[in-house]
């Protein structure tokens, strides 16, 4: 069975800092993988995602992710934070086995961001 | 632009009822998901369709049920309310399709306390 790992549970940074959340996943194949991003009150908004052919993937908001199939992970970064990023991330692994099966996604547990004036 | 619609954003429910919360998309997607999100377990997939009277069981289906009867409107049933079931709910849309669609949309998603 998939599964995602995001280590830190919560995360501190000072504005104007760079940022690193981590994710690491386990799946038998070739993985589909997301980073989302969800503000308080709010829902799920789509950073970025990988499915294939360049391993660094750059999404909205500044963000990149890193695919390191060596070492099963999909790192968010960020070069310099900005108060507004505090937030919490979540990263997923979507299946692709069949037509049906396309969209559905495992989650990790979350990375809750503060960011520090 | 995209827009995926729960009809509540809270919601207060006595042990024991039957709850429904609604979802609408108006993007003509084939999937949709119901997802509960509980602090440090992240989401987890309740139930998905990809189609119209069509529902696949995802990882925690227990005690719930879901009704699809029209394309854009995918409700989860809370048959008999318990508190074990207080947490958030998220509905969410995308498209069935080749993989690169295979982008998940999310509601707001509605905070249940079931007392």
């Amino acid at each position: 069975a998939q599964s995602v790992t995001q280590p830190d549970i919560h995360i501190t940074v000072s504005e104007g800092a760079s940022l690193e959340l981590r994710c690491n996943y386990s799946y038998g194949a070739t993985p589909y993988l997301f980073w989302y991003v969800q503000s308080p009150g709010q829902g799920l908004q789509l950073l970025l995602k990988y499915f294939s052919g360049d391993t660094l993937v750059q999404g909205i908001k500044g963000f990149e992710a890193e695919f390191k199939r060596s070492q099963s992970s999909f790192n968010l970064r960020k070069p310099s934070v900005h108060w507004s990023d505090a937030a919490e991330y979540f990263c997923a692994v979507g299946k692709g086995a069949g037509g049906t099966s396309y969209g559905k996604l495992t989650f990790g547990q979350g990375t809750i961001l503060t960011v520090h004036p | 632009d995209v827009k995926v619609t729960q009809s509540s954003r809270y919601l207060v429910k006595r042990t024991g009822e039957k709850v429904f919360l609604e979802c609408v998309q108006d993007m003509d997607h084939e999937n949709m998901f119901w997802y509960r999100q509980d602090p440090g377990l992240g989401l987890r997939l309740i139930y998905f369709s990809y189609d119209v009277k069509m529902k696949e069981k995802g990882d925690i289906p227990e005690g719930y049920s879901v009704s699809r009867e029209k394309k854009e409107r995918f409700s989860l049933i809370l048959e008999s309310a318990s508190t074990n079931q207080t947490s958030m709910y998220l509905c969410a849309s995308s498209l069935l399709g080749d993989r690169t669609n295979t982008e998940a949309f999310f509601g707001q998603g509605t905070r249940l306390t079931v007392v």
